[in-house]
């Protein structure tokens, strides 16, 4: 079966260009999150989503980052206008929520993509 | 909230040998998953093993196990007989409530490297 496939995988830019980065879940997972991973900051989460619906963005760092989920197979984050300090690995995961019960929802790890790797200059 | 602390930023091992990664966690709630992850130099991050709040066994997946000591608020990750493959980053996760849809908060991490 097909992991979580997130694209680019590296992304060299200038400052000040848009960014955007995919991400498709896989088939049948209905939550999906954005994490970004930072030496300083470790990994930590912009925005997840459940059924397509955002749920909590409050980790968005400001209003430069936008992110959508147009359908259950595909997101996006875009970042108008970059800057350097946005430089950083940025992780799409899905999992899926069971309905089985307490134990069945919580033992479901979440699926990562392989990461993009985004180096503004 | 959920916090992850992880105080081993790095650890040394040597090959074959067992090694144990620490990790404690705090939070309110009463139900809550811990998971472990790797991450070799590549970059990916791999599920390794999970242990729920109520299980009263300790978690284990072939040589990883984690000994869960709930009083204590500890989820140490036990890699047994370590091989080269096993030098990676490795991340304690947890999240809370009562279903699979909500975050991970994540530790800093500790880099594993396995000694031949």
């Amino acid at each position: 079966d097909a992991g979580v496939i997130q694209s680019p995988r590296h992304e060299v830019t200038e400052m000040g260009q848009e960014v955007t980065l995919r991400c498709k879940p896989i088939s049948g997972h209905n939550s999906l999150f954005w994490y970004r991973q930072t030496m300083m900051r470790g990994l930590e989460l912009l925005i997840y989503f459940n059924n397509n619906v955002p749920i909590d963005d409050s980790g968005m760092p400001e209003d430069r980052f936008s992110a959508k989920m147009p359908n259950a197979s595909f997101s996006t984050l875009k970042i108008q206008p970059s800057e350097p300090r946005d430089s950083a690995v940025y992780f799409c995961a899905s999992t899926f929520r069971s309905q089985e019960g307490l134990r069945q929802g919580l033992s479901q790890p979440q699926h990562f993509g392989d990461g993009t790797r985004l180096s503004i200059l | 909230a959920q916090k992850i602390t992880q105080t081993q930023p790095g650890m040394f091992v040597q090959e074959k040998e067992a090694v144990t990664l620490d990790c404690t966690y705090d939070t309110s709630d009463q139900s809550y998953g811990l998971f472990w992850y790797k991450q070799p130099s590549s970059g990916e991050m791999i599920f390794l093993i999970y242990q729920g709040s109520y299980d009263e066994q300790n978690a284990t997946e072939g040589r990883y196990s984690l000994n869960f000591q709930k009083a204590r608020k500890s989820a140490n990750l036990v890699i047994s007989a370590s091989q080269l493959g096993d030098s990676a980053m490795y991340f304690c996760a947890m999240r809370g409530g009562f279903s699979g849809n909500t975050p991970l908060v994540f530790g800093k991490g500790t880099r594993l490297s396995v000694i031949a």
